[in-house]
């Protein structure tokens, strides 16, 4: 199956400065990419719909201003999360859709956001 | 899209089958049926999915009711690394962009 990558996998971060996380196709253009949060012991939570060339659509809830995302490319897209705080610390995971394999989303390995 | 209830845990031993189950019973006439697992601390991993037949692949079988209104997904012999959080997620055909909607899942323990 096709592979997605982020990076980094894991980020330790001080209270108000900002991160960002990297999600690539490596084997296929990626026209939308999904970024997903997750909480301890819950499930993923879509936070926003990234489309390559144009603005994302954020779910209800996720503040665009904090969470900006970029999809530059069909096989780039980064989420900043700005000025972080303790309550930000989560597991960020993104997907790709679209391709070839229409009915079916890769998902990257996830990047672990501790906010001090 | 629809729905689904699954259970919140099942607990199987090695080398056996698991039939992890899944309700939908608002599921609409074209919506897929869509099975992902999420091992500890990575992210979630396409299993297997179907719309009316019965479907199998490497990982596992997929068992749809007549009326569509539930499924099994079925691992024939489990094993440890089976051990994950099992995701039934129904997509439509017109969900643009391949969203999936993620429930609370079923976390599968497998003993030695």
């Amino acid at each position: 199956g096709a592979v997605v990558s982020q990076h980094p996998s894991w980020v330790i971060c001080k209270s108000g400065t900002s991160v960002k996380i990297e999600c690539r196709s490596l084997d296929f253009q990626a026209t939308t990419m999904f970024w997903y949060r997750q909480f301890p012991k819950q499930s993923l939570m879509l936070m926003a719909t990234s489309n390559e060339g144009s603005k994302a659509t954020y779910e209800q809830g996720v503040e665009k201003d904090k969470f900006l995302i970029n999809h530059a490319s069909l096989t780039l897209s980064t989420l900043t999360v700005t000025s972080a705080h303790p309550e930000d610390s989560s597991f960020y995971i993104c997907s790709a859709g679209g391709g070839s394999s229409y009915n079916e989303q890769f998902f990257g390995p996830g990047t672990r956001l501790t906010v001090l | 899209d629809a729905k689904t209830t699954q259970p919140n845990s099942m607990e199987s031993n090695e080398e056996e089958p698991v039939h992890l189950p899944c309700n939908h019973s608002t599921i609409s006439g074209t919506d897929y049926i869509h099975w992902y697992r999420q091992l500890p601390s990575q992210g979630p991993e396409y299993v297997i999915h179907g719309l009316t037949s019965n479907v199998n692949n490497r990982m596992a079988s997929l068992a749809i009711a007549e009326d569509r209104k539930s499924s099994t997904l079925i691992l024939h012999r489990a094993t440890l690394r089976d051990a994950a959080v099992y995701y039934c997620i129904l997509r439509g055909n017109n969900n643009a962009g391949n969203m999936l909607t993620f429930g609370g899942g079923t976390r599968l323990m497998v003993k030695p």
